[in-house]
C-alpha cells in the first residue's frame, strides 16, 4: 500500500521552463513533506520542504505547494537547468511514527538544453 | 565537516551468507538511520539509532539488526540473505532537534545476492 504516490515516473522539460513534479499521499497524519533529488551513484540529497500549516515554502528557484484538502503537493522548479536533471523523490512523515520517512517511487526529470 | 560515508561499495553475496555493511555520519550528527532501496523503487526505511538505541523500526525481518556506536558510526548486519535483500542500502545521518526529516544520505551500498 503506497501511501505516497508520485504517479509520473518522467518528465521532460525544455531548458528555461517550469517543471512540475507532483505526489499525492494518503495518510492524513502525516504532517510534514520533503523533497530530495537523485542524481546516479549518489544518494539523496535534500532539496526543500514543507509543514502542514503552510500551502507554499519557496527557496530560490525551488516552490513547494501543499493541498492539504487534496492530499497532494508539488514542486516547482523556476526556470529549469539541465542541471537540474535527477531523480526526484517525495517523502513524508508524521509524529506518531517516530518521524520515519514515507517515500514515493521517485519521478526522473530530464531538463533538455 | 566531513559528510556520510558507507563502505563497501559494492559487494557480491550468496544466498544464506551473512553481510554488514558500516556507515560513518556527518560530523556533529547523533542520530542514523537505514534504508533499503530496490531498483524502481522509492527507499523503505529499515529502522533508525540515536544514543546507540534504536528508536524506529519499518518493516524489516529480524534478520536485519544493526548497531551505531559511540562515535555515531553504524552498522546494518543482514543474516541468512536471500534474493529479494538484492537493493542499494542508503545510510543517513541527522542531528536531533534541526531540521524535521533532513537527512544526510551517503552514496550507499549496492548488495547483490546470488
Amino acid at each position: 500500500d503506497q501511501q505516497v504516490k508520485q504517479n509520473s515516473p518522467s518528465l521532460s522539460v525544455q531548458e528555461g521552463r517550469i517543471s512540475i513534479l507532483n505526489c499525492d499521499y494518503t495518510n492524513s497524519m502525516f504532517d510534514y513533506f520533503l523533497w530530495y533529488k537523485k542524481y546516479p551513484a549518489e544518494g539523496p540529497t535534500f532539496l526543500i520542504s514543507i509543514s502542514s500549516i503552510k500551502d507554499k515554502n519557496e527557496d530560490g528557484r525551488f516552490t513547494v505547494f501543499l493541498n492539504k484538502s487534496a492530499k497532494h503537493l508539488s514542486l516547482h522548479i523556476v526556470p529549469s537547468q539541465p542541471g537540474d536533471s535527477a531523480v526526484y523523490f517525495c517523502a513524508a512523515s508524521s509524529a506518531g511514527n517516530n518521524r520515519k520517512l514515507i517515500w514515493g517511487l521517485g519521478t526522473s526529470l530530464a531538463v533538455n538544453p | 565537516e566531513t559528510g556520510v560515508t558507507q563502505s563497501p561499495t559494492h559487494l557480491i553475496k550468496t544466498r544464506g551468507q551473512q553481510v554488514t555493511l558500516r556507515c560513518s555520519s556527518q560530523s556533529g550528527h547523533n542520530t542514523v538511520s537505514w534504508y533499503q532501496q530496490a531498483l524502481g523503487q522509492g527507499p523503505q526505511f529499515i529502522f533508525q539509532y540515536y544514543r546507540e538505541e534504536e528508536n524506529g523500526r519499518g518493516n524489516f525481518p529480524p534478520r536485519f539488526s544493526g548497531l551505531q556506536f559511540p562515535n555515531y558510526s553504524s552498522e546494518l548486519n543482514v543474516n541468512a540473505l536471500e534474493l529479494d535483500d538484492s537493493a542499494l542500502y542508503l545510510c543517513a545521518s541527522s542531528l536531533v532537534g534541526q531540521g524535521i526529516g533532513e537527512l544526510f544520505f551517503g552514496e550507499g551500498s549496492r548488495l547483490t545476492v546470488l
